[in-house]
């Protein structure tokens, strides 16, 4: 089944701690992205990748880096994660950047 | 800079229709079009690329006006199932930065 996978669901974790959270697809596309989801917001995008070793910043990339070694996978890490990156994640991923997108079925992180 | 969606929320009868704006003060390559549900994930509805092109979906329909940076999707004898929330994304340029506007709640009541 084509899909894009998002690990974990749900994360609870403290100021300051390191964290990474996977996503990986299954479709060989070439783009990939990372959005935060906040009441009032819509979606924010944080990074995208048009291609592996290619990755560029998005509207909110402030306290997030991402990588992108192999086609599939596209982590998200968050280096020292603040209570202000509390919110809902998305990664998504698209055969090129002007195509349908499939959305993860989203991290709900919260920084306490 | 986020494109800006109009209506912020609409409440329908089954049947109705109804028109989501979203413009951009920039120049665009294409608009994206998603639907949300409350606790999934954006689903993809149509991408419309520069050319005014209309596309359709079911009986959602969108426009793309190239000359005001400014897309119209369009709900037709609307359905329950078309309640969730609308999002448009914008592209200033082919596999560039994606940039969602803040959405338009729908709410289609029988």
């Amino acid at each position: 089944e084509a899909q894009v996978t998002q690990n974990p669901r749900y994360l609870i974790t403290v100021t300051g701690k390191k964290l990474t959270v996977t996503c990986s697809q299954n479709m060989n596309h070439e783009y990939m992205s990372w959005y935060r989801q906040d009441p009032g917001l819509g979606l924010r995008q944080i990074y995208y990748s048009m291609n592996v070793e290619v990755t560029d910043k998005g509207d909110v990339p402030e306290g997030y880096k991402v990588s992108r070694k192999e086609k599939r996978n596209f982590p998200l890490i968050l280096e020292s994660p603040s209570p202000n990156q509390t919110s809902l994640y998305f990664c998504a991923s698209s055969l090129w950047g002007y195509t349908e997108a499939f959305f993860g079925q989203g991290t709900r992180l919260t920084v306490v | 800079q986020q494109p800006v969606q109009s209506p912020q929320a609409v409440i329908l009868r089954e049947g109705e229709d109804a028109v989501i704006n979203c413009s951009s003060s920039k120049a665009l390559y294409s608009v994206h079009w998603y639907r949300q549900k409350h606790g999934e994930a954006p689903v993809f509805l149509m991408i419309l690329l520069k050319g005014g092109e209309q596309k359709g979906h079911e009986k959602i329909s969108a426009s793309f006006n190239e000359k005001k940076q400014q897309s119209s999707l369009y709900l037709t004898a609307s359905q329950l199932s078309y309640s969730g929330t609308y999002f448009c994304g914008t592209e200033k340029a082919a596999g560039n930065k994606l940039t969602f506007g803040g959405g338009t709640r729908v709410l289609v009541k029988p």
